[in-house]
């Protein structure tokens, strides 16, 4: 079946200007994270999702960046403002259950350069 | 504060070598350990995983690792490498008593030489 996917797959981004990062979680999945990457760096997780409920976003590292899932299947990530220091991939995962040991499944990423 | 450590950013080995790939971790309590690979051009994904039972899990494509409670370390093992192991290893943690995401090392590059 289909994996998780995320749009776009490559954004560039002037600094200043504001993104929206989508997921789309494989169908069924409860569990939804967001996770950032930096070059040469292991995931470090932003926020958590069961259903719509925004469980943990002690990640988040300002204010600037915001994530919703409404109908508690697609989310989206936005960053506000972008800066540089923003520059990374933005890594989506869902899982089936909501304890800590189920798998977590990846999307490919979006790769977001901010100029 | 909680960490994960991976010991070896780089790991190059010929064909048919041994790998063992470090990883120690400092969690307090139960733990959830897991290693991930990212194949060159390809998404993150699961290797094998612990979180009871036989601290000696096996995983896909031949890879094992070993849960060694009193030395915080889960370990990841092929006895005999291949070309396409080529990629980014990643050692995962998290704990049910802390959420539910996981926390990851920085990763190991392996290259594999023909």
């Amino acid at each position: 079946g289909a994996g998780v996917s995320q749009s776009p797959r490559y954004k560039v981004a002037k600094r200043g200007q504001d993104v929206a990062l989508r997921c789309d979680p494989i169908s069924g999945h409860v569990s939804l994270f967001w996770y950032q990457q930096a070059l040469g760096q292991g995931p470090e997780f932003l926020t958590y999702f069961q259903n719509e409920a925004q469980l943990d976003k002690s990640g988040l590292p300002s204010d600037r960046f915001f994530a919703e899932r409404p109908e508690g299947s697609v989310s989206t990530l936005k960053i506000q403002r972008t800066q540089q220091e923003d520059s990374a991939v933005y890594l989506c995962a869902s899982s089936f259950g909501t304890g800590s040991h189920y798998e977590q499944y990846f999307g490919p990423g979006t790769r977001l350069t901010v100029t | 504060a909680q960490s994960v450590s991976q010991h070896n950013h780089h790991v190059i080995l010929s064909e048919a070598a041994s790998l063992e790939l470090g990883c120690n971790y400092s969690y307090g309590g139960t733990v959830n350990l897991f290693w991930y690979v990212q194949y060159p051009g390809q998404h993150l994904q699961l290797l094998l995983k612990y979180f009871s039972g036989d601290p000696l899990v096996k995983g896909i494509k031949g890879f094992e690792a070993e849960f060694i409670k009193s030395k915080f370390s889960f370990n990841l093992r092929k006895p005999s490498v291949q070309w396409s192991d080529t990629a980014e290893y990643f050692c995962a943690v998290n704990s049910p008593n802390s959420g539910y995401a996981l926390n990851f090392g920085k990763g190991t590059s392996l290259l594999v030489t023909p």
